[in-house]
């Protein structure tokens, strides 16, 4: 197992497209997260799922963000007509059952850059 | 609203030393509390944990304390090496779940 892929790794998009990125996890986990960093600051979480049902969704998630994991496996986060305080660094992270205290394994990430 | 804060954005410590890393945090339902490692490029690796029922938890060189009365935990490293250099985020969830992350503390271990 090759841990949890994030692609792509960047992303430069012009402000109002639409952009999506894949994450696939560790095939074993149950539990699927994104999650988005910007400069200076922590990862804040946007939503998980488990298996292929998104059971929480952050304030911050606008209507513009769509996450889909369809089958449970792999997971796509769509952002509809970009803005530029969407640059970030989107994070996906995986974990079989809850986190708990063992905590996720992250991807890479993917880096957004809204010109 | 930071739930999660840590208050100093970098640390300096020599080769051998012992480096100590703090977190504080508001929300007196948080029962996990992690500390994740990250170098630049990479995501965050899970490095160490503790449940609000224990006050240490210890792991070779890395020993988590916290101290539920003060919000108040922080993350040893003793002896410090060089390739402890990174950026120690915290983290803490009521439910496992959703994890609040703090601001980051960059270390830096001098040789």
């Amino acid at each position: 197992d090759t841990g949890v892929s994030q692609n792509p790794r960047h992303k430069i998009t012009k402000r109002g497209q639409n952009v999506t990125f894949r994450c696939d996890p560790i095939s074993e986990h149950n539990r699927l997260y994104w999650y988005r960093q910007t400069l200076g600051q922590g990862p804040e979480f946007l939503t998980y799922f488990q298996n292929e049902a998104q059971l929480e969704k952050s304030r911050l998630l606008s209507d513009r963000f769509s996450a889909e994991r369809p089958k449970g496996s792999f997971s796509t986060l769509e952002i509809q007509r970009t803005e530029q305080g969407d640059s970030a660094m989107y994070l996906c992270a995986s974990s079989q059952g809850a986190g708990g205290l063992y905590g996720y394994t992250f991807g890479s990430g993917t880096r957004l850059t809204v010109v | 609203d930071q739930q999660v804060k840590q208050n100093s954005p970098s640390l300096s410590v020599q080769e051998g030393r012992i480096s100590i890393l703090n977190c504080d945090y508001t929300n007196s339902m948080f029962d996990y509390f992690l500390w994740y490692k990250k170098y630049p490029a990479e995501g965050p690796t899970f490095l160490i944990s503790i449940s609000s029922i224990k006050d240490k938890n210890e792991d070779g060189r890395f020993t988590v304390f916290l101290n539920k009365s003060a919000k108040h935990l922080s993350l040893h490293i003793v002896p410090s090496q060089p390739g402890d250099s990174a950026v120690y985020f915290c983290a803490a969830s009521d439910t496992g779940n959703q994890f609040y992350f703090g601001t980051g503390t960059s270390l830096t271990v001098i040789p």
